[in-house]
């Protein structure tokens, strides 16, 4: 499978604390972008990161990637509870126009 | 624009009956996909269309799945004959190929089949 890796599987918080989920792949990539999800929902685009950007803010998300690992991480700064929601990275393989999605983090922020 | 819209919203049929999932993309999107979700196997990727042209369809189950793409705004997934596995919800998503790269995918609120 060409499905990436996401840990951890499942973060509790405080609000007001940050929130870190990692994601690894296997193959080469022109992008990655981080979605979210809300309980029975659709996926949202949060952000995107091209292969040859290190880092990139948007608000109160980080996000850096590693072409040479193949990963990636998503930080959420100060953290609210409506940021609960399950979180994934997707994809977009070398010459290719599919979203690959990995395995997602449940993420639980507690007021 | 409505975004993504996919109907029904909730599908329960009895085993081996024909389903038929539906997807409105967005206006001018060239991109559609379709997904299948699980708690078990995650988010996969079923098929996806280029201006209505299937491009790689590698990732259909098996010949009970059948997509189409008759025109630019319309799109459907088929089963027949449903199986309880093929419980899960189905997503649809269209995005638009930007300076020669794909760039974020907007997704339908999804289908949740129920097969008993």
């Amino acid at each position: 499978s060409q499905q990436g890796e996401e840990d951890p599987q499942a973060l509790s918080i405080q609000e007001g604390e940050n929130a870190t989920m990692n994601c690894s792949y296997k193959t080469s990539i022109n992008n990655l972008q981080w979605y979210r999800q809300n309980s029975g929902r659709g996926l949202v685009h949060l952000i995107l990161i091209r292969s040859n950007e290190r880092e990139k803010h948007s608000g109160r998300l980080r996000v850096t990637l590693d072409t040479s690992k193949k990963s990636s991480s998503l930080l959420i700064t100060a953290s609210r509870a409506a940021d609960t929601a399950s979180y994934f990275c997707a994809t977009r393989p070398t010459g290719f126009q599919k979203l690959v999605f990995g395995t997602g983090t449940r993420l639980l922020v507690s007021p | 624009d409505a975004g993504v819209i996919q109907s029904p919203r909730h599908e329960v049929t009895e085993m081996g009956q024909e389903v038929t999932l539906r997807c409105k993309p967005i206006s001018g999107h060239d991109y559609l996909f379709w997904y299948r979700q699980t708690m078990m196997r995650g988010l996969e990727l079923l098929i996806y269309f280029n201006n209505n042209v299937p491009i790689d369809d590698s990732g259909m189950p098996e010949d009970r799945f059948s997509a189409k793409m008759p025109n630019a705004s319309f799109s459907t997934l088929k089963i027949q004959p449903s199986e309880p596995r093929d419980s899960a919800v189905y997503f649809c998503a269209s995005s638009l190929v930007t300076g020669g790269m794909n760039t974020e995918a907007f997704f339908g609120q999804g289908t949740r089949l129920t097969v008993v």
